[in-house]
């Protein structure tokens, strides 16, 4: 089946202005990861649905970041008046529910985010 | 809170050899511990993980890793290195309590040279 996209694939702004990053999670996962992968580093966790209870905001950097899940299925990232030190890739996840903290995560492509 | 260390940046292992990527984690209480794989301008694809039971864990393309309490570590490991098997390699954490999120390594460039 068809598994978790993103879009868009690369992303260039400009410093100051807004973009907004999508994620189509596999059909049926109720639970959905946002993370940010800089360059040299691992990745950063940003934000965890899970189904209808209140997503984990405790990874966000700044009240830039912010995200939303429509209908418990997609999501899209939010990051307002970007600066350069955004410049990442953008890489979200989904998992089934069930299970402890043991399911596994899958990936999408990601999203790469320029900020000039 | 937890945390997940890879010491080595870069691994390089020649075609055929027998390739180690190191992991050791710090967690409370019991882990859950994964290996994911990244190719280039790829997302992370998963390879294997230890839940509970066997410590020797087998995954795809031929990875396998064990996992080791008493040295809290989780080495990735294949008997014999393939070209296809140059990527970027991370090791991830999460407790068995606790709604936390999962926890990433820095990530080891593996390159099988031929």
């Amino acid at each position: 089946g068809a598994g978790v996209s993103q879009s868009p694939s690369n992303k260039v702004t400009e410093k100051g202005k807004d973009v907004e990053l999508r994620c189509d999670p596999i059909s049926g996962h109720t639970a959905l990861y946002w993370y940010r992968q800089s360059l040299g580093q691992g990745l950063e966790f940003l934000i965890y649905f899970q189904g209808n209870s209140a997503p984990d905001k405790s990874g966000l950097p700044s009240d830039r970041f912010s995200a939303e899940r429509t209908g418990g299925s997609v999501s899209t990232l939010t990051i307002q008046r970007t600066q350069q030190e955004d410049s990442a890739v953008y890489l979200c996840a989904s998992s089934s529910q069930g299970g402890q903290g043991m399911e596994t995560q899958y990936f999408g492509p990601g999203t790469r985010l320029l900020v000039l | 809170a937890q945390s997940v260390a890879q010491p080595e940046d870069q691994v390089n292992v020649a075609e055929g050899n027998p390739l180690t990527v190191k992991c050791t984690y710090s967690v409370s209480g019991n882990p859950y511990l994964f290996w994911y794989v990244q190719y280039p301008n790829r997302g992370l694809q998963f390879l294997l993980k230890y839940i509970t039971g066997d410590n020797l864990v087998k995954g795809s393309y031929g990875f396998e890793a064990e996992f080791n309490k008493s040295q809290t570590s989780f080495h990735l490991k294949k008997p014999s290195a393939l070209g296809s098997d140059s990527a970027l390699y991370f090791c991830a954490v999460r407790p068995h309590s606790g709604n936390t999120p999962l926890v990433f390594g820095k990530g080891t460039r593996l390159s099988v040279i031929a």
